[in-house]
């Protein structure tokens, strides 16, 4: 079982709509939660990370879920420039092996 | 303003070859860390570096070597190219280790026929 598992989809919503995605971590012991974004043919960077007590920008809102091991991702009215893989990655604090989920894979059309 | 820089961007390589995969950082980071991306596989670690003199292997490292002779780069050798090694290659850098300060260059697409 992958340490970091996430629904790849594709989800495909409608601009202005809410989607929502799960991340799921095996290693309880996991200390610091992120998401990334790739959009095709580039390198992941950096879309926010995940704090115990949530956190919102902009459309964008991360929430963690220690006891069901999991984080989640919102993003509320969709642009089509939001259409990309959004990636989960878990730390595992004291080891330098942030592990990557797979990436769920965002289309928005018009 | 350069961050992560990988080259070669493109390369095709016969099946036996060998060939570097370079990756030079400007920004003193002390992590650094070689991914190959597949289609539904996701990023997959093959080796890092916690600084300069350390490596160690990732989940995938076979086929692969790292040296880190200095803070500024982390060459990725592959020995005997396999059909198998056909992916994107990403280089990254991370300030903290814990992971949200992690960055990429820009990817190098590797085919081996």
């Amino acid at each position: 079982r992958k340490e970091v598992e996430q629904d790849p989809g594709p989800f495909n919503v409608p601009e202005g709509a809410t989607v929502a995605f799960n991340c799921t971590y095996s290693n309880s012991a996991s200390q610091s939660f992120f998401w990334y974004r790739q959009d095709c043919r580039k390198e992941p960077k950096l879309l926010m990370s995940v704090y115990s007590s949530g956190n919102e920008d902009g459309r964008f809102t991360a929430q963690l879920n220690r006891a069901s091991q999991y984080i989640s991702l919102l993003i509320r009215d969709s642009k089509l420039s939001d259409s990309a893989t959004y990636l989960c990655v878990v730390g595992s604090g004291g080891s330098y092996i942030p592990t990557f989920g797979r990436g769920t894979s965002l289309i928005v059309h018009p | 303003n350069a961050g992560v820089t990988q080259t070669p961007k493109f390369q095709v390589l016969k099946t036996g070859q060998s060939m570097t995969l370079q990756c030079a950082q400007d920004m003193n980071h002390e992590y650094m860390s070689w991914y190959r991306q597949d289609p539904g596989m996701g990023l997959r670690l093959i080796h890092y570096s916690v600084g300069a003199g350390i490596t160690d292997q990732g989940e995938v490292p076979n086929g692969y070597n790292v040296s880190r002779s200095t803070t500024e780069d982390f060459p990725l050798r592959l020995l005997s190219a396999a059909p198998s090694q056909t992916s994107v290659y990403f280089c990254a850098t991370d300030k903290t280790g814990n992971g949200n300060t992690i960055y990429f260059g820009e990817g190098s697409w590797l085919t081996v026929v």
